[in-house]
């Protein structure tokens, strides 16, 4: 089954850039989706389609996705960005199904 | 306001069966895919399932395939999942979750979750 491989934790100061990377073959063939949770609730959708923003969410989220990394990128980083996030994507090799990455817990010092 | 609501979870034993809910409102259901995802607390999301629109079409992580149906009833705007032959591994919080812009092919990021519904498998 596909995979999608991401650093367990991250760490960044306030006003700085944070960058979350989520690996998989080829995930540039494919649509990246991120995800930020906080402790106790739902996950909520901050990135889709590899680089759009759902309204509502800050400019300073972003992403990327080439080759075989996506990326989230987190500019100015505030305390309140501290959360576990997830990246996501749609494998349709052989089993139709959605893929999660194991998550990147963020820390801001 | 889109909202969507589970209810259902308990605790029930091993081998046993449960089916959770999803209700929504505050947006037409039927032009939506659905999901369920599932969290064992303190870990990372896991994909269990999808449905489409009308219900015609159905997918499932091979670790519930054959244990595991998801449904749908349009007119009461409800998402249903049916879980039998439960596990230990089954236990999680399960969410339902809205695919923005899903299609058969692809799924366009899930923008509305529920706040989930624990499900606990011990005997």
């Amino acid at each position: 089954s596909y995979e999608l491989t991401q650093p367990p934790s991250v760490s960044v100061a306030p006003g700085q850039t944070a960058t979350v990377t989520c690996g998989g073959n080829n995930v540039g063939s494919k649509s990246v989706h991120w995800y930020q949770q906080k402790p106790g609730q739902a996950p909520v959708l901050v990135v889709h389609d590899d680089n759009d923003r759902p309204s509502g969410i800050p400019e300073r989220f972003s992403g990327s996705n080439s080759g075989n990394t996506a990326t989230l990128t987190i500019s100015r980083v505030e305390v309140g960005d501290e959360a576990d996030y997830y990246c996501h994507v749609w494998d349709t090799r052989r089993n139709p199904s959605g893929v999660f990455g194991g998550g990147t817990k963020l820390t801001v010092l | 306001e889109v909202q969507l609501v589970e209810s259902g979870g308990s605790l029930v034993q091993p081998g046993g069966s449960l089916r959770v809910s999803c209700a929504a409102t505050g947006f037409t259901f039927s032009a939506y895919w659905m999901h369920w995802v599932r969290q064992v607390p303190g870990k990372g999301l896991v994909w269990v399932s999808r449905i489409s629109r009308d219900g015609s079409t159905t997918n499932y992580a091979d670790s519930v395939k054959g244990r595991f149906t998801i449904s749908r009833d349009n007119a009461k705007n409800t998402l249903y999942l049916e879980m039998n032959s439960l596990r230990a591994e089954d236990a999680a919080v399960y969410y339902c979750a809205r695919d923005r812009e899903g299609n058969y092919y692809d799924s366009g990021g899930f923008d509305h979750w529920g706040q989930g519904t624990l499900v606990t498998v011990s005997s």
